[in-house]
């Protein structure tokens, strides 16, 4: 198993574009979460998933804001009319439900301009 | 709501000292803690898990330590390197909430 992959690593957009990103989890893992970084601040939830059900969305996102992982496989989280705020570290990570412990990505990191 | 502190959010030492970072969280109803360590621009890579019925867990140099009746963590690092240079974060996962919350992490710089 390679892990935890999101796609791309870095996204350059500029502002009122949409974007969209993939997680691909952990395979026997049935919990994905969707987190936000920003500089010197720790993750904020945004969404979580178990296998293809979105249990919890966050009031942080917007009706811009709108995620899915069809088939409880990979997952993918669009952003449309981007803003400026929106810049951040976009952050994946799985989990098996009843043993814990988050897997994260590497992250994509999104700049709007 | 959870929350979760750490303390400092800031850390210098030199090379060689053992060291301690500290996490502290409101609801202690939780399912387990998670210390995780990121380098600049990089994601999360998880260092030590510990589950709600255990005190602490170690591997390598670092020792977590969990005392959920005062909602608090250590992350003990003994014999720091330069290496050891990244930020620091605890996550802690509850139950009901089916997520973690995180702390805003702390900063260690080991100076060689």
């Amino acid at each position: 198993d390679t892990g935890v992959s999101q796609n791309p690593r870095h996204k350059i957009t500029k502002r009122g574009q949409n974007v969209t990103f993939r997680c691909d989890p952990i395979s026997e893992h049935n919990r994905l979460y969707w987190y936000r970084q920003t500089l010197g601040q720790g993750p904020e939830f945004l969404t979580y998933f178990q296998n293809e059900a979105q249990l919890e969305k966050s009031r942080l996102l917007s009706d811009r804001f709108s995620a899915e992982r069809p088939k409880g496989s990979f997952s993918t989280l669009e952003i449309q009319r981007t803003e400026q705020g929106d810049s951040a570290m976009y952050l994946c990570a799985s989990s098996l439900v009843g043993e814990g412990g988050y897997t994260f990505g590497s992250g994509t990191r999104l700049t709007v301009v | 709501k959870q929350e979760v502190t750490q303390i400092p959010a800031a850390l210098s030492v030199p090379e060689g000292e053992n060291l301690v970072l500290n996490c502290s969280f409101t609801d202690s109803a939780i399912y387990n803690l998670q210390w995780f360590r990121q380098d600049p621009g990089k994601g999360l890579t998880s260092l030590l898990l510990i589950q709600s019925s255990q005190r602490e867990q170690t591997s390598g140099r670092l020792n977590a330590s969990l005392d959920k009746s005062s909602g608090r963590s250590t992350l003990y690092i003994a014999a720091s390197q330069p290496g050891d240079s990244a930020t620091y974060l605890c996550a802690v996962f509850n139950t009901n909430a089916g997520k973690s919350t995180f702390g805003d992490g702390t900063t260690l710089t080991v100076k060689p």
